[in-house]
């Protein structure tokens, strides 16, 4: 089955605590992104993916780090976690850059 | 002011009714994607228009390059659709990100 899968789906970590939110499609696109979903604030894009190795920021980077050593994966990595990094987060995948967007599950996080 | 607008924000209907959702822009595109959010959080893809139009089952999505304006219109609403349902788009030249409007709930009641 084509799918974006994301793990964990819920989180919950202290500030400061680095941790790992995985990524991973099987369709063989090339380009991949994370989003943050927040009340008021709706959906914002934090880093997109060309192509392997080819990364680039989108509208709320700061805090994050992303990396794309395959095709297929695409981990978003925060170094040292805020509360205000409490958020619905997203990962998506499509084809090329202009595609049919398909979304994960999402995973839930709360910073304390 | 936001890059994407949506109205209305809130819109409850009754079974049966037609429905828009409408979404202004005010940048240069390459795309525009219709999307949508049921209670609990998934999001799934309905539409991607760069011109004209397009149609999958009930839902009909239109998009007027030259006013910057595109609309989703639900025929024969059901509570099913009950949804938020989100503009993007993908703007143009250069920038790749994606740009979201604020979202449309709709709750359409039996």
């Amino acid at each position: 089955e084509a799918q974006v899968t994301q793990n964990p789906r819920y989180l919950i970590t202290v500030t400061g605590k680095k941790l790992t939110v995985t990524c991973s499609q099987n369709m063989n696109h090339e380009y991949m992104s994370w989003y943050r979903q927040d009340p008021g604030l709706g959906l914002r894009q934090i880093y997109y993916s060309m192509n392997v190795e080819v990364t680039d920021k989108g509208d709320v980077p700061e805090g994050y780090k992303v990396s794309r050593k395959e095709k297929r994966n695409f981990p978003l990595i925060l170094e040292s976690p805020s509360p205000n990094q409490t958020s619905l987060y997203f990962c998506a995948s499509s084809l090329r850059e202009i595609g049919t967007q398909y979304f994960g599950p999402g995973t839930r996080l709360l910073v304390l | 002011k936001n890059e994407v607008e949506q109205s209305p924000q809130n819109l409850t209907a009754q079974e049966g009714e037609f429905i828009t959702i409408n979404c202004s822009y005010s940048v240069g595109i390459s795309a525009l994607h219709w999307l949508q959010q049921h209670p609990g959080g998934g999001i799934v893809s309905l539409f991607m228009l760069s011109s004209g139009k397009k149609k999958h089952g009930r839902l009909i999505a239109t998009i007027n390059i030259q006013e910057k304006h595109s609309s989703l219109h639900i025929t024969a609403s059901h509570p099913r659709d009950s949804a938020v349902y989100i503009c993007a788009v993908t703007s143009s030249p250069g920038r790749r990100a994606l740009t979201f409007g604020s979202g449309t709930r709709l709750q359409v009641q039996p």
